[in-house]
């Protein structure tokens, strides 16, 4: 079965700064990678996501992630944080099937003005 | 397109009784999922339904049940309700259930008295 691992819970930035939140999973396949933010009382909204291809993929809102095979680490990186980023972000799992999403517990983002 | 719809947002329950919650997925799609999330446990699969067949459940007692209708609507019941069943319930849909974007709600908040 599948497992994600998000080490850190809380991550505080400035504003313009850059971020990066790391993703760690565990699959015995290729798997199938997805970044997904929620901001307070809301559900949660995908950022960009990986199924094969090129390991630099582009999402919204200027963000990006970097699938490292070995390393099994799926970074979210963006260069310049904006005081709207500010939200739980999860990263997520899914199988061969796609039909198993395991989500990771979560990073907190808060961006200081 | 409309998005991904759920009704309640908002539910107060007390111990024993049981809920129903709807979820109606995004024109199209006929692949609906339901999560369990809370700050304990984090996001839990609770279960997935496709052309109103379950197809894969998560590890949740048999309280924790559903069903699909031909409109691809989707409900989910939770009988002889718990204090730890306060939760915020999500619901996500895609085209296909397969490796594929799922799209979510705003969430049905459970809490339960």
């Amino acid at each position: 079965a599948q497992s994600v691992t998000q080490p850190d819970i809380h991550i505080t930035v400035s504003e313009g700064a850059s971020l990066e939140l790391r993703c760690n999973y565990s699959y015995g396949a290729t798997p199938y990678l997805f970044w997904y933010v929620q901001s307070p009382g809301q559900g949660l909204q995908l950022l960009l996501k990986y199924f094969s291809g090129d390991t630099l993929v582009q999402g919204i809102k200027g963000f990006e992630a970097e699938f490292k095979r070995s390393q099994s680490s799926f970074n979210l990186r963006k260069p310049s944080v904006h005081w709207s980023d500010a939200a739980e972000y999860f990263c997520a799992v899914g199988d061969n099937y796609g039909q198993n999403f395991v989500f990771g517990p979560g990073t907190r983002l808060s961006v200081l003005p | 397109k409309a998005g991904v719809t759920q009704t309640p947002r908002y539910l107060i329950k007390t111990r024993g009784q049981q809920v129903t919650l709807s979820c109606s997925p995004i024109s199209g799609h006929r692949s609906v999922s339901w999560y369990q999330q809370t700050p304990g446990q984090g996001l839990q699969f609770l279960f997935e339904y496709f052309s109103e067949t379950q197809r894969n459940k998560g590890n949740f007692p048999g309280r924790f049940s559903g069903r699909q209708f031909s409109n691809s609507r989707s409900e989910m019941n939770v009988s002889t309700l718990e204090l730890g069943d306060s939760a915020l319930y999500l619901c996500a849909s895609s085209l296909t259930g397969g490796p594929d974007e799922q799209f979510f709600g705003p969430g049905t908040r459970l809490t339960v008295l």
